[in-house]
């Protein structure tokens, strides 16, 4: 079951450009974990951003989490033609009986040169 | 060590074959997962291991047979596959199987059914 849902699906820009990708869920969250997939690679993890927490930074990368609004984005600042990639969020839902994370659709982020 | 390695990169096979996907990890994680991710789709959960034991099968045909042969390692065998079967075929790990955890992802195996 999809929990997730990434805006927008594809984003273009510039490179040195800041992106800006946002992921909307259904049901409350334990946690939500942003990763990044370079073309037909395996996954890469970002950050973890925990329920009580409201934002998080790693490098160029800045996650903010709205609990209220079912939200959180990811900011990635400054951006490099290395970090055209798909980005998945992929959230605990609070009734998780099965302990599995669940990833949304993705972003497909496109640096251009 | 942070690795998770899988073998091999490249699968063709016909719908009568037998084969096997292999992982690796060293870095002590008692969870291993295998997801399936079809082209701009998400990965979508296979099966979880925790501890060595099944803990997850999300109803997976029969045709896909996970196996763990201790900590470290995971296979996934495939007998009949169908074309719609062909994919790109990860393999995680994480220190346990809560979801707190953050996973580690192989490669891949790109597997084609023919």
């Amino acid at each position: 079951s999809q929990q997730g849902e990434e805006d927008p699906q594809a984003l273009s820009i510039q490179e040195g450009e800041n992106a800006t990708m946002n992921c909307s869920y259904k049901t409350s969250i334990n946690n939500l974990q942003w990763y990044r997939q370079n073309s037909g690679r395996g996954l890469v993890h970002l950050i973890l951003i925990r329920s009580n927490e409201r934002e998080k930074h790693s490098g160029r990368l800045r996650v903010t989490l709205d609990t209220s609004k079912k939200s959180s984005s990811l900011l990635i600042t400054a951006s490099r033609a290395a970090d055209t990639a798909s980005y998945f969020c992929a959230t605990d839902p609070d009734m998780n009986r099965d302990d599995k994370i669940i990833f949304g659709k993705g972003t497909r982020l496109h640096i251009l040169p | 060590d942070t690795e998770v390695t899988q073998t091999p990169k490249h699968l063709v096979m016909g719908m009568t074959n037998k084969k096997s996907l292999k992982c690796e990890q060293h870095m002590g994680h008692r969870a291993m997962y295998w997801y399936k991710q079809k082209a701009k789709k998400p990965p979508e959960l296979m099966f979880v291991y925790s501890y060595e034991k099944l803990s997850i099968n999300e109803s997976v045909p029969s045709r896909f047979s996970p196996e763990c042969p201790n900590s470290s390692l995971l296979n996934l065998h495939l007998h009949a596959l169908q074309p719609e079967d062909s994919a790109l075929y990860l393999c995680a790990s994480s220190q346990d199987d809560r979801p707190t955890y953050e996973q580690y992802f192989g490669p891949g195996t790109r597997l084609t059914v023919t």
